[in-house]
Order: C-alpha cells, then sequence, then structure tokens
C-alpha cells in the first residue's frame, strides 16, 4: 500500500511564524504536490515537485515557498503565516512517466490554524 | 437523486437509491479523469478513473460516464450505503502530464 504520511494533524501558528509542513511517501514516486482545500474552493495546487531539487508553482504559490532534497520528502514552508493561510493542507505524489495511472495518493493532511 | 456538480454541491439520497453525482470539466484537451472520495477528516481516496478514448468504465458499485463532446463527466453510485457518505471530487489531467485540476466538490449524504 502506498503510504503517503503528513507531520502534524492539527498544528495552531501565530501571525508571523515561520511554519514547516512535512510530507513523506514511501513508494519511490517522482512527483509530489502540495495542495489547500478551503470550503467551496475545492483543491488548489500551491507547488509541486518532479524530482529531487525540482520544483514548479501551482495555482497559488503566493507566501509559500517548497523543498525536495531527498525524493521521499516534499515540505511545504510558509515564510511569515498569515491568518489568511488557516486552511487544510494535502500532499499527494504520484510515480512518475506517462502511460500508466495519474492516481493521485494524498496524505490526512494538516489543518493549520494561523491566529 | 442527481446533482449538478458545481452548481449544487450537496445531494441528499435515500441508503438504498442510486447516486448520480455530476460534474462539469473545463478542458477540452484533458486526456484523463479521475474521482475521489474524502470523508471527514481524512484526505481524498481514489474511487474510479477513465481515459479520454473510453465513455463508460464500471467498477464496484460504481460507474463513470464521459461525454465529451459536452464535457460532462459523471459518477454513478448503486445502492448506496451509509458508508458512501462524502465528499466527492472529479479531477482532469492532461496528456502525460501528472498534474490535476478538481473540482469544487459535491457532498452527498445518505438518509436511513
Amino acid at each position: 500500500d502506498v503510504k503517503v504520511t503528513q507531520s502534524s494533524r492539527y498544528l495552531v501558528k501565530r501571525t508571523g511564524e515561520k511554519v514547516f509542513l512535512e510530507c513523506v511517501q514511501d513508494m519511490d514516486h517522482e512527483n509530489m504536490f502540495w495542495y489547500r482545500q478551503d470550503p467551496g474552493l475545492g483543491l488548489r495546487l500551491i507547488y509541486f515537485s518532479y524530482d529531487v531539487k525540482m520544483k514548479e508553482k501551482g495555482d497559488i504559490p503566493e507566501g509559500y515557498s517548497v523543498s525536495r532534497e531527498k525524493k521521499e520528502r516534499f515540505s511545504l514552508i510558509l515564510e511569515s503565516a498569515s491568518t489568511n493561510q488557516t486552511s487544510m493542507y494535502l500532499c499527494a505524489s504520484i510515480a512518475g512517466g506517462s502511460g500508466g495511472s495519474y492516481e493521485q495518493y494524498f496524505g490526512p493532511g494538516t489543518r493549520l490554524t494561523v491566529t | 437523486g442527481e446533482s449538478v456538480g458545481l452548481h449544487l454541491p450537496t445531494l441528499s439520497v435515500q441508503e438504498g437509491d442510486n447516486s448520480i453525482i455530476n460534474c462539469a470539466y473545463s478542458n477540452s484537451a484533458s486526456d484523463y479523469f479521475i474521482w475521489y472520495k474524502q470523508e471527514s477528516g481524512k484526505g481524498p481516496q481514489f474511487i474510479i478513473d477513465i481515459r479520454s478514448n473510453m465513455d463508460k468504465r464500471q467498477g464496484q458499485r460504481v460507474t463513470v460516464l464521459l461525454n465529451k463532446t459536452v464535457k460532462h463527466l459523471s459518477l454513478q453510485i448503486a445502492a448506496t450505503q451509509p458508508g458512501d457518505s462524502a465528499v466527492y471530487f472529479c479531477a482532469e489531467g492532461g496528456r502525460g502530464a501528472q498534474k490535476l485540476v478538481f473540482g469544487q466538490g459535491t457532498r452527498l449524504t445518505i438518509n436511513p
């Protein structure tokens, strides 16, 4: 079974703090993704990475950065947390290459509250 | 019962009835479509997928229908059970790419 784990299920941070959200997958997947999920807006892509040290902006990258130093780990960084970043954050991964399934495997999510 | 996806984000059906959840996708070049189920407090889970060269695919109690002419996707759930209560998302992806675009989601509630 593919497993995607996220470092925290719930997190409360203060405005201006630097926040790290960690994601680890155990299936040697090349591609990893960070989404945020808000009521009525569905899943929105923040950043994704298709290889170690590679990253691409998604639809809403502002206020976020990412790090992929190892294949299995993809970190989302909020440089200076703001209240509008209060959300559910979901990490996903998928094997690389075309022709196969594009099923993304999701972690359980981290509910971040910024006060 | 039937929803129209983005315009009716909630759907209530009686236990044992069939459910149809609809989704209008945006990109006529999309090659791959997938349905996810998300239960409260959990990440999305894969249900079923379909490629653009097909118009129907069946799984266990679920069927996905694809109408490329009107860019419409539907998920049919047969004999709904209480465990089917969740939010259902459709997603579309381009040819050869792993990046997906997700719909808003539809909340399905099963009434006893």
